[in-house]
């Protein structure tokens, strides 16, 4: 079973929806959470990231964690095209030497 | 800060031949990680090192690919002899692993064609 999983997608929103980002991981003592934003042909972005517990905004976007699901999100309010892109969540286990471990990715598609 | 720098930002070889890929970190990170993506496999950790040291690197794939970190400030993948499925983009990060605040930030990559 692979560390952190992800919906592949892809996930197709109109613009102006919200957009919603699923990931879960698997080892418990996971303590940072983050999410990255990657347009084809370029590296990946840091959008987001979440150590505790519960909701996090920043603009149009909001993760949310719960340890106890293992299992974070994003939000993305106000969907623009220009946030069509691959979503990648990562899972750092600082005990474990800050191992950084990525999902699959979701697609995200916003349509016009 | 000019971020996390990679070259070359593209590179072409012939199968057999040595690629070196390099790194520079940015400055005051303490923890560098390797990552190679392809459209089958995502992104894979290849190896990472905290404070110069490598720390994992069960993600290398074979006996060809090694890294090594001489300093703070340089890091080095090679693949020796290369093979067209060493065909990949490869990339570096860094990250502080001070005070719990582990932000991870990427170069450009470089996008190796062996062929």
């Amino acid at each position: 079973q692979k560390e952190v999983e992800q919906n592949s997608g892809p996930l197709s929103v109109p613009e102006g929806a919200i957009a919603s980002l699923n990931c879960t991981y698997s080892d418990r003592v996971s303590q940072s959470f983050f999410w990255y934003r990657q347009y084809s042909g370029k590296s990946p972005e840091l959008i987001m990231s979440i150590y505790s517990n519960g909701d996090k905004e920043d603009g149009r976007f909001t993760a949310q964690l719960n340890k106890a699901s293992q299992y974070v999100s994003l939000l993305i309010r106000d969907s623009q095209p220009s946030d069509s892109a691959t979503y990648l969540c990562a899972v750092n286990t600082y005990n474990a030497g800050n191992m950084l471990t990525f999902g699959g990715g979701t697609r995200l598609m916003v349509k016009p | 800060d000019a971020g996390v720098i990679q070259s070359p930002r593209h590179e072409v070889t012939e199968m057999g031949q040595e690629v070196t890929l390099r790194c520079k970190p940015i400055s005051g990170h303490n923890s560098l990680f390797w990552y190679r993506q392809t459209m089958m496999r995502g992104l894979e950790l290849l190896i990472y090192f905290n404070n110069n040291v490598p720390i994992d690197d069960s993600g290398m794939p074979e006996d060809r690919f090694s890294a090594k970190m001489p300093n703070a400030s340089f890091s080095t993948l090679k693949i020796q002899p290369s093979e067209p499925r060493d065909s990949a983009v490869y990339f570096c990060a860094s990250s502080s692993r001070t005070g719990g605040v582990t932000e991870a930030f990427f170069g450009q990559g470089t996008r190796l064609t062996v062929v």
